[in-house]
């Protein structure tokens, strides 16, 4: 069974503080590794996809990286208007029907104080 | 391009009555499904599609129905809500294939009271 954790579950930065929050996962067959934004009563909107151990991509303030068995999500001197949660989800499985699902993790909520 | 939309975007029903969530998308994705997203939880997968005509279950499928007749429509019906299915659902869609991103609705927050 595919498992995702996230940590910590909540996290309270000072604005310009730089930070990590962390998804470690368990699969059989990584095919792609996703990193979301939720603001609240939204809907989940899609910042990076992490798809090989040793790679990074970067938006803005934020660069999601990847090993084999965790991803990093670095914000870098975050303002408020990064205060989300941040969700991290995989998908894994043999190519076919029924294997585009993902599996989420609880989230991180992020606050930044001004 | 309006994406994945989503009705209603609130909903109260009492134990036993049936209602239809709609999702709707238009950037021509084939895999189209839907989660329920409760506190402590996070997102699980109900039901899924990949294309018209086909669709399968996912982790929480029990009280729910999908039908997929067309490529832009994917509707959620619960047969007879139970306060359980209190929740917040989110329908998504992505190009199938390649592990494609998956892009999320507004939501629909649903009350069984």
């Amino acid at each position: 069974e595919d498992q995702v954790t996230q940590s910590p579950e909540a996290l309270r930065l000072q604005e310009g503080e730089s930070s990590s929050l962390n998804c470690s996962y368990t699969v059989s067959g990584l095919r792609g590794l996703f990193w979301y934004r939720q603001d609240p009563g939204k809907g989940p909107e899609f910042l990076f996809t992490l798809y090989s151990a040793g790679e990074e991509k970067e938006k803005e303030r934020l660069k999601a990286t990847l090993t084999k068995k965790e991803s990093f999500l670095h914000i870098t001197a975050p303002k408020p208007e990064d205060s989300a949660t941040y969700l991290c989800a995989v998908q894994a499985g043999i190519p076919g029907a029924g294997s585009y699902q993902l599996t989420f993790g609880k989230g991180t909520k992020l606050s930044v104080i001004p | 391009n309006a994406g994945v939309t989503q009705t209603p975007k609130f909903q109260v029903l009492k134990t036993g009555q049936s209602m239809t969530l709609q999702c709707a998308q238009d950037m021509n994705h084939e895999y189209m499904s839907w989660y329920r997203q409760d506190p402590g939880m996070g997102l699980r997968l109900i039901h899924y599609s990949v294309g018209a005509g086909i669709t399968d279950q996912g982790e929480v499928p029990n009280g729910y129905n999908v039908s997929r007749s067309t490529t832009e429509d994917f509707p959620l019906r619960l047969l007879s809500a139970a306060p359980s299915q209190t929740s917040v659902y989110f329908c998504a869609s992505s190009y199938s294939g390649a592990p494609y991103e998956q892009y999320f609705g507004p939501g629909t927050r649903l009350t069984v009271t």
